[in-house]
């Protein structure tokens, strides 16, 4: 399965900054997620990072607050702008396994806003 | 939205014991999956049950999904400390958004 590296795998921030979290992939994969967590539960999609075109938010997710690019099939990036305290979370990046509908994912990045 | 409710939410045992760990919806998923995550990773997924019925072991764990594909239950027999993590149900249907129950929090204590 993908390997996927992701960074920074935490940060504290001030609010109404911004954060970019990077995902890298070590294979070429066409289907990129971005899930949301709180610690110890489950897991919420925020996004399809598509290539060449703009990613595909889910309800209560918006352009603004969670640009997301994605300009190739190994890469791709989401940034938290304007961060509240309410943003502080763990944000993962997953990858779908070609031929199978299960998720690979990175280790997350744990964001904690002041 | 189809849900998917996983049941419990927190265990707490002592090693040695056996427990099991639900997830129940009113919605057939073509396949189910489990993730288990440690502290600090990723979801990693542990199992796939794609057939109703189907009963899948990994070790000490058993997977089974019900015959209508619309449950599915994990049962760990003689729980080490090692399993300690969140475990996570997953259901898909096709090659759709994957669905994720509410996870269990699993605390081994030796």
């Amino acid at each position: 399965s993908a390997v996927i590296s992701q960074k920074p795998s935490r940060d504290i921030c001030q609010r109404g900054t911004s954060l970019t979290i990077q995902c890298q992939v070590d294979s070429q994969v066409t289907m990129m997620f971005w899930y949301r967590q709180q610690p110890g539960q489950s897991l919420t999609l925020i996004a399809t990072a598509n290539q060449g075109s703009e990613a595909t938010y889910e309800s209560g997710f918006v352009i603004d607050k969670f640009p997301i690019s994605r300009p190739n099939l190994t890469f791709s990036t989401l940034t938290v702008s304007n961060m509240s305290p309410e943003d502080s979370s763990i944000y993962l990046c997953s990858v779908r396994s070609s031929g199978a509908n299960v998720l690979t994912f990175g280790a997350g990045s744990r964001l904690t806003v002041l | 939205t189809q849900l998917l409710e996983q049941s419990p939410q927190f265990l707490s045992i002592q090693e040695g014991e056996n427990l099991t760990v639900y997830c129940n919806s009113s919605s057939v998923f073509s396949s189910l999956q489990w993730y288990r995550q440690e502290p600090g990773e990723g979801p990693v997924l542990l199992v796939t049950v794609v057939t109703g019925g189907e009963v899948k072991k990994l070790k000490r764990l058993t997977f089974q999904f019900g015959d209508a594909r619309k449950d599915s239950s994990l049962h760990i027999t003689a729980a080490q400390p090692g399993d300690t993590g969140l475990y996570l149900c997953a259901g898909a249907r096709g090659y759709g958004k994957l669905t994720f129950g509410q996870g269990t929090i699993l605390t081994v204590h030796p």
